[in-house]
């Protein structure tokens, strides 16, 4: 188990341009979340998978974002037309399917740089 | 909607010090409560949990946590700090009934002087 794997690591892109990452999770946990994570602010949560089905999105996932995670395994968030406003640290994370007790186990992230 | 507030953005304290970091929540009901630990360079770790039982909960590296259900509150306290213990740490809240997503604090850095 090398825990929850995110890439890249480093994404800087044109304002305009599309931009996807790409989260693996540990491979038992069945439930996965993205974060992001700005300067000097804690991880706000974006949206959660179990499995396959994206069960909440937050209000902060505007219709430039979406989020997939096919056959419940890896997930890909991509943003489209980036904005300035959208630099900031893109966290996964993953958790086991006992409740919402057990905690998460983080990736390293993406920083994502639009200039 | 849930919130967490943490007190402090910045802690700085010598080596052997006492460390206590607040943390308050606002959710009515049962809850459950975490600290998270990023040091520099690394990703986000679990530090401790509580979710039921003592309210003294015991993390790893010396950490613990009292939950303090009349204040609202799960602080954060070491009896000596190390100068290993520089990080940022985030107070965490989620609940079994309200939805999927963890709440997060903005985070307190603490650097530990050698």
């Amino acid at each position: 188990d090398t825990g929850v794997s995110q890439d890249p690591r480093h994404k800087i892109t044109k304002r305009g341009q599309n931009v996807t990452f790409r989260c693996d999770p540990i491979s038992e946990h069945n439930r996965l979340y993205w974060y992001r994570q700005t300067l000097g602010q804690g991880p706000e949560f974006l949206t959660y998978f179990q499995n396959e089905a994206q069960l909440e999105k937050s209000r902060l996932l505007s219709d430039r974002f979406s989020a997939e995670r096919p056959k419940g395994s890896f997930s890909t968030l991509e943003i489209q037309r980036t904005e300035q406003g959208d630099s900031a640290m893109y966290l996964c994370a993953s958790s086991s399917n006992r409740g919402t007790r057990n905690g998460y186990t983080f990736g390293s992230g993406t920083r994502l740089t639009v200039v | 909607a849930q919130s967490v507030s943490q007190h402090n953005h910045h802690v700085i304290l010598s080596e052997a010090a006492s460390l206590e970091l607040g943390c308050n929540y606002s959710y009515g009901g049962t809850v459950n409560l975490f600290w998270y630990v990023q040091y520099p360079g690394q990703h986000l770790q679990l530090l401790l949990k509580y979710f039921s039982g003592d309210p003294l909960v015991k993390g790893i590296k010396g950490f613990e946590a009292e939950f303090i259900k009349s204040k609202f509150s799960f602080n954060l306290r070491k009896p000596s700090v190390q100068w290993s213990d520089t990080a940022e740490y985030f107070c965490a809240v989620n609940t079994d009934t309200g939805g999927f997503k963890t709440i997060f604090g903005a985070g307190t850095r603490l650097f530990v002087k050698a």
